[in-house]
């Protein structure tokens, strides 16, 4: 597609379930990233991909948090047993190569009640 | 000390004022620098880019430090449509990879 695509865009869940977001970055693009940003919050890095392997991990919070990427395309975070402080929009981004700028996609909203 | 800081604002000004956002960085090594604008409730989006001889696109310029870590842009004869938070965001070396962002600043043109 021509943009970065989130789903679902919208997403309440209760305490305790796990999620799953998805990203379809822009063809072509080796470098994604997952970010999150909460009310009143800048962006919280998560997590980076090139190609299918992530370098750098080092922002997920807990380890009730993973991701994948399968053939060098869509990504899929994961959340286990959602916690409140998990609310939050994640967004996710992708680039020709680390050293170009990004795209983001419009974020997926979760709301754990 | 934050890897990225910004005026908190939130800044009002009437429509055709000149209005400057400032934003330090912690990191010396950093070697990329950008504006993003986010709109309320949309994804960041890349206003420009912040080149070490300062650079401008219209009615914005921006403009780089780097002895001093600072980072500004002044948008001049400020529109309604520059309602919006600005993010200042940072590149730092050895990984090049990843952006850092501010927490934005929030602007309010006002008729």
């Amino acid at each position: 597609g021509a943009g970065v695509s989130q789903s679902p865009s919208n997403k309440v869940t209760e305490k305790g379930k796990d999620v799953e977001l998805r990203c379809d970055p822009i063809s072509g693009h080796t470098a994604l990233y997952w970010y999150r940003q909460s009310l009143g919050q800048g962006l919280e890095f998560l997590i980076y991909f090139q190609g299918n392997s992530a370098p750098d991990k080092s922002g997920l919070p807990s380890d009730r948090f993973s991701a994948e990427r399968t053939g060098g395309s869509v990504s899929t975070l994961t959340i286990q047993r959602t916690q409140q402080e998990d609310s939050a929009v994640y967004l996710c981004a992708s680039s020709f190569d680390q050293t170009y700028g990004y795209t983001f996609g419009s974020g997926t909203r979760l709301t754990v009640v | 000390r934050k890897e990225v800081e910004q005026d908190p604002g939130p800044f009002n000004v009437p429509e055709g004022a000149t209005v400057a956002f400032n934003c330090t960085y912690s990191n010396s090594a950093s070697q990329s620098f950008f504006w993003y604008r986010q709109d309320c409730r949309k994804e960041p989006k890349l206003l420009m880019s912040v080149y070490s001889s300062g650079n401008e696109d219209g009615r914005f310029t921006a403009q780089l430090n780097r002895a001093s870590q600072y980072i500004s842009l002044l948008i001049r004869d400020s529109k309604l449509s520059d309602s919006a938070t600005y993010l200042c965001v940072v590149r730092s070396g050895g990984s090049n990879y990843k952006l850092t962002f501010g927490k934005g600043t929030l602007l309010t043109v006002n008729p």
